[in-house]
């Protein structure tokens, strides 16, 4: 499985601010996906970052919010902008890698926002 | 859409023994995979066991095994020999098959707390 490290694995903002979260996988993977995670709540996809093109967005979640990068096969962002409290929450990224099924996440970031 | 139904939100059992934690879903597709993940206090979320629709057999890693009945749709998890470290939050976890049906639809979650 791969190798996936999340920074920063924790962090608090401010209401109004933005935080951009990384994602890194030590190979090159076929998919990536960004996730949340509402305080003692499931897991419900946000996106699907595409290698050199636009994000795809699940219902409910919008690029104004949630801007995503994903530049090459081992590297994304995602970035939660103009932070309520409501934000609060775990990002998970996770990936598929080549020639498998299997999704393998990271450590996730804990986000708090007063 | 699929869905997926985790009943019991939550669980526990006397070191050594034996649970088994419920699932079950929903789909119209014929081929998929099921997931069951892990999740301790330290969030980080760790798979534990995967089959695969196509397959009969039930998929064993371990102390783990599941109990997959496709007509039914029900994935259960059955923990062997319980040790304090199986302690955690478990998901049940669907995906299609399918390219572009690659997301997981996750269950709402079985907190699972081990008796010493």
């Amino acid at each position: 499985s791969a190798v996936i490290s999340q920074k920063p694995s924790r962090d608090i903002c401010q209401r109004g601010t933005s935080l951009t979260i990384q994602c890194q996988v030590d190979s090159q993977v076929t998919m990536m996906f960004w996730y949340r995670q509402q305080p003692g709540q499931s897991l419900t996809l946000i996106a699907t970052a595409n290698q050199g093109s636009e994000a795809t967005y699940e219902s409910g979640f919008v690029i104004d919010k949630f801007p995503i990068s994903r530049p090459n096969l081992t590297f994304s962002t995602l970035t939660v902008s103009n932070m309520s409290p409501e934000d609060s929450s775990i990002y998970l990224c996770s990936v598929i890698s080549t020639g498998g099924y299997e999704q393998y996440f990271g450590p996730g970031t804990r986000l708090t926002v007063t | 859409a699929q869905t997926v139904t985790q009943s019991q939100p939550e669980m526990s059992v006397q070191e050594a023994e034996t649970v088994t934690l419920s699932c079950t879903y929903d789909t119209s597709e014929s081929d998929y995979y099921l997931f069951w993940y892990k999740q301790p206090p330290s969030r980080q979320m760790i798979l534990v066991i995967r089959q695969e629709a196509y397959k009969q057999q039930n998929a064993t890693e371990n102390r783990f095994s599941v109990n997959f009945q496709k007509a039914a749709k029900s994935f259960s998890l059955k923990i062997s020999d319980s040790q304090l470290g199986d302690a955690a939050m478990y998901f049940c976890a669907y995906r299609g098959s399918n390219f572009g049906n690659e997301k997981l639809t996750f269950g709402t979650g079985t907190r699972l707390t081990i008796i010493p």
